[in-house]
């Protein structure tokens, strides 16, 4: 069966930092591109950053760009998220999606499945 | 405020059809794939639609995608009491370069 599985949320001060992992298993990890997707409590999704399949190459939504960081271990089958100088409102579920990344003529192409149950990072005083 | 445009709430009646819009622009639907996901309360989002149209395995026949210019629709038909979720509409958007995602539109079978 195909799985992610996200670790590492919690409670974190204003300007504080904080690692996510996610652990994936029942498919070729080095295949795909990986992503981070979050829920801020009552909103909707909000994509934060993507990594290809190697690694060499990510992207980032504005908003986090500068302080998190997307890295893969593709030895050990995990995704990460560095998160510094986390806001307010970086306060959200966290969810990690294997990710079918191409461009195509007809377009880029990018969509998620499957995704993990989420991880709750909080940013308060 | 999302770059890609659903309505807040739709409702059907059990067996009816139910039709949700994503309403975007030539920089992101106009011209690349979208994927729709459904999200139960409480759980994590599943994906049902991609490439505009291709459903994944397990997903059933009554899940349908469509798009047309800048706009896509999901359809679902034989509406079920479980099939009361929120659901995304998603596409890369190449001009801010960022995958962007409507706001939801929040199911009721009723």
């Amino acid at each position: 069966e195909v799985q992610v599985l996200e670790s590492g949320g919690g409670l974190v001060q204003p300007g504080g930092s904080l690692r996510l992992s996610c652990a994936a298993s029942g498919f070729t990890f080095t295949m795909y591109g990986m992503s981070w997707v979050r829920q801020a409590p009552g909103k909707g999704l909000e994509w934060v950053s993507s990594i290809s399949s190697s690694g060499g190459k990510t992207d980032y939504a504005d908003s986090v760009k500068g302080r998190f960081t997307i890295s893969r271990d593709n030895s050990k089958n995990t995704l990460h998220l560095q998160m510094n100088s986390l806001r307010a409102e970086d306060t959200a579920v966290y969810y990690c999606a294997k990710t079918v990344m191409s461009t195509t003529p007809e377009g880029p192409v990018r969509w998620f499945d499957p995704w993990g149950q989420g991880t709750l990072v909080t940013v308060s005083s | 405020q999302s770059v890609l445009t659903q309505p807040p709430s739709v409702s059907a009646a059990p067996g009816q059809k139910a039709t949700i819009s994503c309403s975007g622009s030539s920089s992101n639907i106009g011209n690349n794939y979208v994927s729709w996901y459904q999200q139960v309360p409480g759980a994590a989002p599943k994906l049902l639609i991609y490439d505009n149209t291709q459903r994944p395995s397990g997903i059933p026949d009554r899940f349908s995608g469509s798009k047309s210019g800048t706009s896509a629709t999901l359809g679902i038909t034989g509406l079920q009491t479980g099939d009361e979720a929120t659901y995304y509409c998603g596409t890369w958007d190449s001009s801010l370069s960022a995958v962007v995602f409507g706001g939801g539109t929040k199911l009721t079978v009723l």
